[in-house]
């Protein structure tokens, strides 16, 4: 069974500042690992995806998460934060066509 | 926007109504799904189709019936629903059996049952 556990549920920064925001995960098979991105009243919209090609997956907006199988990981980061960043961010696992495992949600709040 | 349209945005009905949320895709993709989202709780994925075919129902109440008449629109037809049905309604689609499968969403229909 496959699960993911995203470990703040928010998270505050100051704009300028770094961003990170932790998830773990739970497959019995090499899975697919997404970032998700929400802003209010909006769908959810993909940031990056791992598929095993390579542990550092840039995605858009200038994130990237690190695929860490040791740890069974996949944390995501920006150097940077802007105020526009402010969203719920979703991470996901799949190890099987068309089973995509939510986790809670990450609310980041951007401080001026 | 993300080639996923959905309509309503807003819904609010009474228990004893009828009503139905439209999705549509514009992206040639073969699989479609229904996903709920409320407050506090994880996305819970309620029905998939591929190829028009029902593969996956959540064990959803049977007051909400979805259906897919083809690869590119889906419904989801609500009847007699209670108050904790009211929930941000997703709508997503993706490419089945492709090495970059990856779901892309609609934007929601936001559902208050009063």
């Amino acid at each position: 069974a496959q699960s993911v556990t995203q470990l703040d549920s928010h998270v505050s920064v100051s704009e300028g500042t770094p961003v990170l925001l932790r998830c773990n995960y739970s497959s019995s098979y090499s899975p697919s690992l997404f970032w998700y991105v929400q802003h209010p009243n909006k769908g959810l919209q993909l940031l990056l995806k791992y598929t095993s090609a390579a542990t550092l997956v840039k995605g858009i907006n200038g994130f990237e998460a690190e695929f860490k199988k040791s740890e069974t990981s996949f944390h995501l980061t920006k150097p940077s934060a802007h105020m526009s960043d402010a969203a719920e961010y979703f991470c996901v696992v799949s190890d099987r066509s068309y089973k995509y495992i939510f986790g809670t949600g990450t609310r980041l709040k951007v401080l001026a | 926007e993300t080639g996923v349209t959905q309509t309503p945005r807003h819904l609010v009905m009474g228990m004893t109504n009828k009503k139905s949320l439209k999705c549509e895709q514009h992206l040639g993709h073969n699989a479609m799904y229904w996903y709920k989202q409320s407050a506090k709780k994880p996305l819970e994925l309620m029905f998939v189709y591929s190829l028009e075919e029902r593969v996956e129902n959540n064990s959803v109440p049977s007051r909400f019936s979805p259906e897919c008449p083809n690869s590119s629109h889906l419904f989801l037809h609500l009847h007699t629903l209670q108050p904790e049905d009211s929930a941000l309604y997703l709508c997503a689609s993706s490419q089945l059996g492709q090495s970059n499968e990856k779901l892309f969403f609609g934007s929601g229909t936001q559902l208050s049952v009063l």
